[in-house]
């Protein structure tokens, strides 16, 4: 499965966006990027997944060009309860739905 | 509602001693998991069953042993507990496991041994 390299942390302002960014070199031509959210003392919650281009939904938005190496996290206006570590994964779950993660982004967003 | 529990929430017990964590899903899915999150923040999936059947059993030592006695329960049993053993346990559940699978994870066991 891909490798991903991702900031092990970033810090962040209430009301500003935050952008999130996964390397994966080595992604194969059916993988997809799907990314988690984990808050302190709680599992990790899915929110969202792409295969290309960009993906919308209510939380977030995800952008991966052309050569899909590479994948970005984008967080409209953080809020402190965004304060968390985010899990950017890569890979087909076509091994019993089994996902890999990494070390993640822990996210501080101040007031 | 809670879609997936695990009790306990923590669990601290002595070395050598035999331990369970207990974990149910009201989603109706088909797949369940355990995961072990340790003090570095690392998750690594340890087992993943698929209607009762067990398909993923990644190294992990024969002290742990999980059961699932229907869809919605999957529990897992450690046996002689050791230090390394302290970590965070998390229980997951999926419909399915193909490309698109969304899991879904409980609050977790915190474990730790003395």
């Amino acid at each position: 499965l891909a490798k991903t390299t991702q900031p092990i942390s970033m810090d962040s302002y209430e009301g500003q966006e935050v952008n999130i960014t996964c390397s994966h070199n080595n992604i194969a031509t059916n993988d997809y990027i799907t990314w988690y959210q984990q808050f302190p003392s709680q599992g990790p919650r899915f929110i969202i997944q792409g295969y290309k281009t960009k993906v919308t939904n209510e939380v977030a938005s995800l952008f991966i060009p052309a050569d899909r190496k590479s994948s970005t996290l984008s967080l409209p206006r953080v809020s402190l309860s965004d304060t968390a570590v985010y899990y950017c994964l890569v890979g087909v779950s076509n091994q019993g739905g089994k996902l890999i993660f990494g070390q993640g982004t822990e996210l501080s967003v101040k007031p | 509602d809670t879609a997936v529990s695990q009790t306990p929430k923590y669990l601290v017990t002595q070395m050598g001693n035999d331990k369970s964590i207990k974990c149910e899903q009201n989603l109706g899915h088909d797949t369940m998991y355990w995961y072990k999150q340790d003090s570095k923040k690392f998750l690594k999936i340890m087992f993943s069953y698929n209607n009762k059947e067990l398909i993923i059993n990644e190294t992990v030592p024969n002290r742990f042993s999980p059961k699932s006695p229907d869809k919605a329960h999957l529990n897992l049993h450690i046996n002689s507990l050791e230090l390394g053993d302290s970590a965070v346990y998390f229980c997951a559940s999926s419909q399915g496991t193909g490309w698109d699978t969304e899991a879904f994870f409980g609050q977790g066991t915190r474990l730790t041994v003395v």
